[in-house]
């Protein structure tokens, strides 16, 4: 299974701040980028995706930055909060082959301090 | 809103027992999944189901099996429960061809602990 690397693996931002979470990938084949958001006690949900036809997709406070040549890709929480206090996982799959061959990062716990 | 269901929480399990993993979806969705979480290790496919009596094998099948004799229900078997099966188990869904406006639905998951 090709591998996704995340990092960092636990971060502390404060209020207000920038969170950053890097990902990385082998299979050029890759070509849907989700990343999930875990609350404790809950399973994790989409959070935002991005295909490799674009550089960077955001939705409110949250962007991903996609590097094809690279192979990396990273989320970008601005104007971080509290209730973005959660774990953060990367992903990366071929679409045509469907989710079972979604592969995950190893994840990133996210506290936002007040 | 997709709902999917995992039927325990929290479960406790001696060493040796077969452990029923029970997760019902309600959006009639034709791919099931289930995951494990591990602390360090992320979310690992264990089973994966794109039909009724259908199974596939995922990236960490040993010790487990699945049964799907309906569509809303995946169920995950733990044949013979060991310490090293003590983990989270995550249940998820998704749509026939799994389209970029498809994301996979997960429950929030069963906490097992094998003593």
């Amino acid at each position: 299974q090709q591998q996704v690397k995340q990092s960092p693996q636990s971060l502390i931002v404060q209020k207000g701040g920038i969170s950053i979470i890097n990902c990385a990938y082998e299979n050029t084949a890759f070509d849907y980028f989700p990343w999930y958001q875990q609350f404790p006690g809950k399973g994790p949900a989409l959070l935002i995706a991005i295909r490799p036809d674009v550089s960077e997709k955001k939705e409110g406070r949250f962007t991903i930055s996609f590097n094809k040549s690279a192979k990396q890709f990273s989320l970008h929480i601005m104007d971080s909060q509290p209730g973005d206090s959660a774990t953060y996982f990367c992903a990366a799959t071929q679409m045509n082959s469907g989710y079972s061959t979604l592969t995950f990062g190893k994840g990133t716990m996210l506290l936002v301090s007040p | 809103d997709v709902k999917v269901t995992q039927s325990s929480r929290y479960l406790v399990k001696r060493t040796g027992e077969k452990v029923f993993l029970e997760c019902v979806q309600d959006m009639d969705h034709e791919n099931m999944f289930w995951y494990r979480q591990d602390p360090g290790l992320g979310l690992r496919l264990i089973y994966f189901s794109y039909d009724v009596k259908m199974k596939e094998k995922g990236d960490i099948p040993e010790g487990y099996s699945v049964s799907r004799e309906k569509k809303e229900r995946f169920s995950l078997i733990l044949e013979s429960a060991s310490t090293n099966q003590t983990s989270m188990y995550l249940c998820a869904s998704t749509t026939l061809g799994s389209s970029y406006n498809s994301p996979l639905h997960f429950g929030n998951g069963t906490r097992l602990t094998v003593t």
